[in-house]
């Protein structure tokens, strides 16, 4: 069954740092989102894409978040200048109908900010 | 605000057990509501989808109930098994779209015991 791949599944970056979480997404689905999850809270909805542009964004997604789809099959995740409390798990996610069909989940990337 | 709660936090039941999950959700204004599993670690995995017209959705040994205007869903597993072992967690879509966001509980931890 085709699956939303997450890279990397961990990462370790000091404060200030600029990280960039990357997403394949399934490859004929049209909808995309980010989450998280930090350690013992609820999953967050950060941001949704669709038709190559931002639908939705949190009050999470500051402008220190950016999301981009470069090449058609990758969709990234951009953090500017990490902080400590952006430590969490990152999901992305990926859908073909949107609300029709459910959501399907990658294993999500462990964010560790020092 | 949608928020969603589900209750207890964490379950443990003998292997054969049928078992029935609840989740409330404060805003019936809802597009779809979403089951989800989560192993440790791990990605979401939908079990279940249930659109706002419906009543109720089955897959093998689940089953899950919806009603909208009390904002309550059930997830009902009959012969629990230990691989059924996992966090499930509740989401419901807004009704503002078929892209628009997903608001998550916490989850409940099954542990079935052998």
């Amino acid at each position: 069954e085709p699956e939303v791949t997450q890279t990397p599944s961990h990462q370790v970056t000091q404060m200030g740092q600029e990280v960039i979480l990357r997403c394949v997404p399934i490859s004929n689905h049209l909808y995309f989102y980010w989450y998280r999850q930090i350690l013992g809270q609820k999953v967050e909805f950060l941001v949704s894409f669709y038709n190559n542009e931002i639908s939705e964004k949190s009050e999470i997604f500051d402008d220190q978040f950016s999301v981009e789809r470069p090449d058609g099959s990758n969709f990234t995740l951009k953090i500017r200048s990490t902080k400590l409390e952006d430590s969490a798990m990152y999901f992305c996610a990926s859908s073909d109908t949107g609300g029709y069909s459910p959501l399907h989940f990658g294993n999500g990337t462990r964010l560790t900010v020092t | 605000k949608q928020e969603v709660t589900q209750i207890p936090a964490a379950l443990s039941v003998p292997e054969g057990e049928n078992l029935v999950l609840n989740c409330s959700f404060t805003d019936s204004a809802i597009y779809n509501l979403q089951w989800f599993r989560q192993d440790p670690g791990k990605g979401l995995t939908s079990l279940l989808l249930i659109q706002s017209s419906q009543r109720e959705q089955t897959s093998g040994r689940l089953n899950a109930s919806l009603d909208k205007s009390s904002g309550r869903s059930t997830l009902y597993i009959a012969a629990s098994q230990p691989g059924d072992s996992a966090t499930y967690l509740c989401a419901v879509k807004g009704a503002t779209g078929a892209n628009s966001k997903l608001t998550f509980g916490k989850g409940i931890t099954l542990s079935v015991r052998p």
